[in-house]
Order: C-alpha cells, then sequence, then structure tokens
C-alpha cells in the first residue's frame, strides 16, 4: 500500500535483549517521526528525521533508544538492553515537510507493540 | 503544565447525533497548528482535521468540524451525524515548531446504535 509501514507489528522479548522496529515511510516523505504510546505517559515524541539535517532526538528517553535513517527513507528505531519500562506501542510517522509547516499533516503506521518480560 | 488538555476521558453519544470532544490548549507560539487524529482499536493513527493559527474560518472535513476559539485557546471536535465507525480514541495535538506534535491524553468515544 501507500501508507507508512512498520514492522514487526508485534514483538516480544526478554528484558535486556536489543530490539529494531523497522518504518517504511510514505514515498516521497522527507519528514520521519518516531513516537511512542503507553498507558502511564500517553503519546510521547522520540526523534524526528527531516532531510539531510541533523535529527532532533530530544524525545528520546535514555541513551538506550536510538535510531537511524537511510537513504533519507527507511528508519530503524533500535533499543538496546530492553527494560520493562520499554513496553509500549512505537509508531512511525512521515510528512511531506512542505512550506506553511504548521499545516504539515503526519501520516501514522500502526505501530509495533513491544512486550519486554 | 500541560500544553494539550483534553478533559473528557469517554463520552457516550447515540447513532446519528452529533458530539463535541474537547481540547484546550497553551502556547505562547503565535504561529502553531492544531490537529485531531481518531485511533480505532486496530491502532493506526488516522488523520482527520487541521486548523492553522491564523486561519480565519473554521476547519471542516465532511462530517468533521474544528470549533477554534483562539482567544479560549480551544480546538473542539464536532462530529456531526455520528455513526458506528466513528467508535474510537480521539486526540487533539499541536505543533508550535516545525517538527513534532504533542499530543493530548484523548477521549475515547462510543458511538451507541
Amino acid at each position: 500500500g501507500a501508507g507508512v509501514s512498520q514492522s514487526p507489528s508485534n514483538k516480544v522479548t526478554e528484558k535486556g535483549k536489543d530490539v529494531e522496529l523497522r518504518c517504511d515511510p510514505i514515498s516521497g516523505h522527507t519528514a520521519l517521526y518516531w513516537y511512542r504510546q503507553s498507558l502511564g505517559q500517553g503519546l510521547e515524541f522520540l526523534i524526528y528525521f527531516q532531510g539531510n539535517s541533523a535529527p532532533d532526538k530530544s524525545g528520546l528517553p535514555s541513551d538506550r533508544f536510538s535510531a537511524e535513517r537511510t537513504g533519507g527513507s527507511v528508519s530503524t528505531l533500535t533499543i538496546q538492553r530492553t527494560q520493562q519500562e520499554d513496553s509500549a506501542v512505537y509508531l512511525c510517522a512521515s510528512s511531506l515537510a512542505v512550506r506553511g509547516r504548521e499545516s504539515d499533516i503526519q501520516y501514522f503506521g500502526a505501530g509495533t507493540r513491544l512486550s519486554v518480560l | 503544565a500541560q500544553k494539550i488538555t483534553q478533559t473528557q476521558p469517554g463520552m457516550f453519544v447515540q447513532e446519528k447525533e452529533a458530539v463535541t470532544l474537547d481540547c484546550t490548549y497553551d502556547t505562547s507560539d503565535p504561529s502553531y497548528g492544531l490537529f485531531w487524529y481518531k485511533q480505532p482499536s486496530s491502532g493506526e493513527m488516522i488523520f482527520l482535521i487541521y486548523q492553522g493559527s491564523y486561519d480565519q474560518q473554521n476547519a471542516t472535513e465532511g462530517r468533521y468540524s474544528l470549533n477554534f476559539q483562539k482567544a479560549r485557546k480551544s480546538a473542539n471536535l464536532v462530529i456531526s451525524a455520528s455513526q458506528l465507525g466513528d467508535s474510537a480514541m480521539y486526540f487533539c495535538a499541536m505543533r508550535e515548531t516545525y517538527g513534532k506534535l504533542t499530543f493530548g491524553q484523548g477521549t475515547i468515544l462510543t458511538v451507541h446504535p
């Protein structure tokens, strides 16, 4: 389809393991965002990529979290040494990042549900 | 301080009736955007409607309209002629600077037949 694609849809891991979550944005979208949705914290911004600019990492909760975006397209969010509090739904979004920035619509994927046992 | 506040954890509406979901926001930025998203049980966030801070008229998209009261810093979503498929979680969000959205806590809407 033409939407934002995330994989896997579900991931169960053991505490202390590393996990990688993948996001394929909508073709032609230059901006890519990661958010986390958990019961206790609601929807939180994690990181934002815009073209070739340095990413905005201001939302990453700890240095165990990192993300990269290769070739201005696919992005991978990596969580090292997972903890139980990392259990959440990780949502990816992309946007065209057009001029008139406030109206730039972010389109979301279905998310990856991460469960850390 | 909360930047986006949705005070209704849950709302109920009868099918074919209209419903208003409340959203208030807090910002000192003169330029901002307000968004509403729908999240059904499947989990995907679906964009519904956008309102810019400088827009003179309230936004409308089909059965969705945004009641924007800038002085009160409110951006309520109005859904007309509710349908069973409207049952979902609804999020209000704001963008102040280029990039991230800040979301409210969400309102669960249940449409009764």
